[in-house]
């Protein structure tokens, strides 16, 4: 059985300040996804890395995996308020089910 | 291009009746799925179906029943509602197979069992 942990579970920080969460998953799998979700809204689909070393970046956020390590990172770069949101990783296995992470809820403030 | 439709966005059952969440997705995808989301909490999957007439459990399947005659169609069944069962539920789909795109997710439905 997949389990993904995700850490920390919140994440309150100064605008302008870098920061990282981190995704920890529990068997072997190379295809990893990042979602954001604003409160009461649906999930947007962020990034897709597919294998080991795999890094991609949009604007303020770059993801990141080592599946060696069995780990994911998604990197905040000067965060801006606009980025308070849940964040969520996810593992898709060779069944094709994609096991969630328990989100990390991201506070940016002025 | 509407992606993933569910409908009703919000409903609230009496404990044991019965109700059946509608997904409908317009982009061809072959892969539907069946997430609940309770407060404050990650996604766990309840069902998904890789294909029409193909259908498989997920994490939490218990309480639930889903069919899938068409493409376009995944729906969930809730026969006897439960307090429990009060959760945020998102219908998802995708490509699938060896494309590995990522789930679009329709807007949820909010379910309260009082």
């Amino acid at each position: 059985e997949l389990k993904v942990e995700q850490n920390p579970l919140f994440l309150s920080m100064q605008e302008g300040k870098n920061y990282t969460i981190y995704c920890n998953y529990s068997t072997t799998s190379d295809r990893l996804y990042w979602y954001r979700q604003d409160p009461g809204k649906s999930l947007e689909s962020l990034f897709v890395l597919l294998s080991n070393g795999a890094v991609k970046q949009e604007g303020r956020l770059m993801a990141s995996l080592d599946t060696k390590a069995r780990l994911s990172t998604l990197h905040i770069t000067a965060a801006v308020h606009d980025l308070s949101a849940t964040y969520f990783c996810a593992f898709r296995n060779a069944g094709n089910m994609l096991t969630f992470g328990g989100g990390t809820r991201l506070m940016v403030k002025p | 291009n509407a992606g993933v439709t569910q409908t009703p966005k919000f409903r609230i059952l009496k404990i044991g009746q019965s109700m059946t969440l509608q997904c409908t997705q317009d982009m061809n995808h072959n892969y539907m799925y069946w997430y609940r989301q309770d407060p404050g909490m990650g996604l766990k999957l309840i069902y998904y179906s890789v294909g029409a007439g193909i259908t498989d459990k997920g994490e939490v399947p218990n309480g639930y029943n889903v069919s899938r005659s068409t493409t376009e169609d995944f729906p969930l069944r809730l026969e006897l509602a439960a307090p429990s069962q009060t959760s945020v539920y998102f219908c998802a789909s995708a490509e699938g197979g060896a494309n590995n795109s990522p789930l679009h997710f329709g807007n949820g439905t909010r379910l309260t069992v009082t």
